[in-house]
C-alpha cells in the first residue's frame, strides 16, 4: 500500500554540524509535503514545506529537497544546535484543496552531540 | 497565542472503562483530527472532521468513535479501554486549503490502560 517512511530511526550529530534527514514515500500522486519537528512533551510543529512543482526550498537554517523520480524528500539543518535535538516526520498529501489529511512517516530521532 | 489544548497531558484507565479525550481550538478551523503516536509507527489517522457534527473514519477507527457538536471541540472516545489503545494521542486541526501551512497541534494525552 501508499506509505511514507524514513530510512533511518535515528541520527546523531555533532554541535555546529550539518543534518540531513531523509524521507521516502510511495504515492505518485503526492503533491505536497511537510516536516514536523516533535520535542519532547510537545506536539509536532510545522518547520517547512515544499510543493511537487519545486525541488528545493529553504528555511532559517533547513532546506527541503524533493526528488520526485525517487520518490525522496530530506530536510537539512544547517550549523546544528542542542535545541534541534527532537524526532523529525515527514508528512505528505495529495489531492489539492479539500484533501486534508496529511500521511505521516515514521519519523527520525535526531540527537545533537555537544 | 493560537493553539489546541487538550484536556489531559496523562490518563491512567481501566480495562472496559469508557474513556473520553478532549479536544478545544481557538483558531476557528474547521478540520480536526485525532491521531495515536506510537514507537515505531509514527502518526496513525483515527478520525477525522471537516465540519460540525462531521466525521470520517481514518485507517484505524476500530475501537474508537469521535463527537463535533461544536466546531471548536473534537472528543475522541474509547468505548471500552483495552490495553492495546496504552498510546500517545494527538489532536490537530486546520482550515479547509489551509493544510499548506499544516496542522496545528496539540500537546498530547499519554492514556495508559491498565
Amino acid at each position: 500500500g501508499e506509505s511514507v517512511g524514513l530510512h533511518l530511526p535515528t541520527l546523531s550529530v555533532q554541535e555546529g554540524d550539518n543534518s540531513i534527514i531523509n524521507c521516502a514515500y510511495s504515492n505518485s500522486a503526492s503533491d505536497y509535503f511537510i516536516w514536523y519537528k516533535q520535542e519532547s512533551g510537545k506536539g509536532p510543529q510545522f518547520i517547512i514545506d515544499i510543493r511537487s512543482n519545486m525541488d528545493k526550498r529553504q528555511g532559517q537554517r533547513v532546506t527541503v529537497l524533493l526528488n520526485k523520480t525517487v520518490k525522496h524528500l530530506s530536510l537539512q539543518i544547517a550549523a546544528t544546535q542542542p535545541g534541534d535535538s527532537a524526532v523529525y516526520f515527514c508528512a505528505e498529501t495529495a489531492g489539492g484543496v479539500g484533501n486534508e489529511k496529511l500521511t505521516f512517516g515514521t519519523g527520525t530521532r535526531l540527537t545533537i552531540i555537544p | 497565542d493560537v493553539k489546541v489544548t487538550q484536556s489531559s497531558r496523562y490518563l491512567v484507565k481501566r480495562t472496559g472503562e469508557k474513556v473520553f479525550l478532549e479536544c478545544v481550538q481557538d483558531m476557528d478551523h474547521e478540520n480536526m483530527f485525532w491521531y495515536r503516536q506510537d514507537p515505531g509507527l509514527g502518526l496513525r489517522l483515527i478520525y477525522f472532521s471537516y465540519d460540525v457534527k462531521m466525521k470520517e473514519k481514518g485507517d484505524i477507527p476500530e475501537g474508537y468513535s469521535v463527537s463535533r457538536e461544536k466546531k471548536e471541540r473534537f472528543s475522541l472516545i474509547l468505548e471500552s479501554a483495552s490495553t492495546n489503545q496504552t498510546s500517545m494521542y494527538l489532536c490537530a486541526s486546520s482550515h479547509t486549503g489551509g493544510v499548506v501551512y499544516g496542522y496545528t497541534f496539540g500537546s498530547g494525552t499519554r492514556l495508559t490502560v491498565v
